[in-house]
Order: structure tokens, then C-alpha cells, then sequence
């Protein structure tokens, strides 16, 4: 079945320890997205990508990272810099920006608690 | 600048009672919105879809949405709620398919 994979679904890691989220989807799209969860604030943009060997930061990228090599996959790194990341991270994929709808489509998310 | 405004954080009705979800958006271009659904500890899943066809927009578990340019609003209704439809709700627009924006969700509680 075409869809997104994200894993893992739970993680726990302890403090000043990176960790990496991981990405894949073989719905052959251009585009894929992370975003974070929190409770009463929506989704938040991280990072996000139109094409493989590039990517834009999004309105928190600050203490994330990724990567593109390949089209199915786009990790994301959750660096030590980063405050406060225990969320809910969601990824998603889609056409490029500008040639389609617009249409997301997301993976499970994975909850990640930094204890 | 585009954005989307969902208006109630939290909207709670009886089991059978209609369910009226308010999404307003700002677009300086022709829009594309949707309204995802999200269930406790799950990705979103697409419930329906405006691609400038049909005014009224049907979706899945009996949801339907109406576009209304002159309101600048997208609500999504059910006329009789179900248990089953706890959820968050997110309305997004992307301005003529570009990178969509969310609103920021509805939490829908439905009581027996």
C-alpha cells in the first residue's frame, strides 16, 4: 500500500541526547514536511523540502535538522539545541508547492518524551 | 498574508446533535481548502477537499462542507454527531496550491 511511514511511533530519550526521527514514503512525491504537535498550538513547521539535496527551514527549525538524499526519505534530527522537544512530530508529503492542490498527506506521527 | 481562523478551540455536542465546525480564511489568491481530521496519537487524515469544482464539498463519514468566497469561510457540518467523531479538526488553505496553512484545530467532544 501507498502511504508514509514514520518511526518509531514512541521514543524516550534523556536530555542533551540527539535523536532522529525517521521518514519514508512511496507515494512518489516531491515534497515532504515536518511538523510538531503541541497541545492547543497546532502544527508547526520545521522543515521541509521540494526536492532531494534541498531544504528550507520552517517557522522552528531552530535545534532540528535534516537531511534529503533520497526522494522516499527525509529524517529529522532532534539535536541537543533544541529547548524543549518533547512533542508530537508529524511528517508529511505532497506535490511541489505551486503545481497541484496543495494536499498533505501524513504519516502516524511519532511522540517523542525527553525525560 | 494568507491565514486560517477556526473559531472555538473546543466545540461539544450531543450524540445526534448537528456538528458546525467554523473555519475563516484570508487568501489575496484563488484558494484550495481542506479540513483533516485527527484522532488521539494518529497522524491527520484527509476528510474533504475544495479544488474550485463544486461549491459543496462531501467527505467522508457523512462530513460535507460548503465554500463560500463572499464569507471568505469553509464549515464543515455532519447533521448527526457519532461517538466516533472525537476528534481534532484542522481547516487548511493552501492559496492557489501553494504550501498549505493550518488553522489551529477544534477539538470536537461528543456526549452520549
Amino acid at each position: 500500500d501507498g502511504g508514509i511511514t514514520q518511526s518509531p511511533k514512541y521514543l524516550f530519550r534523556k536530555e542533551g541526547q540527539n535523536v532522529t526521527l525517521s521518514c519514508e514514503q512511496n507515494l512518489n512525491h516531491d515534497a515532504m514536511y515536518w511538523y510538531r504537535q503541541d497541545p492547543g498550538q497546532g502544527l508547526r513547521l520545521i522543515y521541509y523540502s521540494q526536492i532531494v539535496n534541498d531544504f528550507q527551514k520552517g517557522d522552528i527549525a531552530e535545534g532540528y535538522s535534516v537531511s534529503r538524499e533520497k526522494k522516499e526519505s527525509f529524517p529529522l534530527t532532534v539535536t541537543s539545541a533544541q529547548k524543549n522537544p518533547t512533542a508530537f512530530y508529524l511528517c508529511a508529503s505532497g506535490g511541489v508547492a505551486g503545481t497541484g492542490t496543495g494536499e498533505l498527506f501524513f504519516g502516524e506521527g511519532s511522540r517523542l518524551t525527553v525525560l | 498574508a494568507q491565514s486560517v481562523t477556526q473559531l472555538g478551540s473546543h466545540v461539544s455536542v450531543s450524540e445526534g446533535a448537528l456538528v458546525l465546525l467554523r473555519c475563516n480564511y484570508s487568501s489575496s489568491v484563488p484558494p484550495y481548502l481542506f479540513w483533516y481530521v485527527q484522532y488521539p496519537n494518529q497522524g491527520l487524515q484527509l476528510l474533504l477537499k475544495y479544488t474550485s469544482a463544486a461549491t459543496l464539498v462531501k467527505g467522508i463519514n457523512g462530513f460535507e462542507a460548503e465554500f463560500k468566497k463572499s464569507e471568505t469561510s469553509f464549515h464543515l457540518t455532519k447533521p448527526s454527531a457519532h461517538m466516533s467523531d472525537a476528534a481534532e479538526y484542522f481547516c487548511a488553505v493552501s492559496p492557489s496550491g501553494g504550501k498549505l496553512i493550518f488553522g489551529q484545530g477544534t477539538e470536537l467532544s461528543v456526549k452520549p
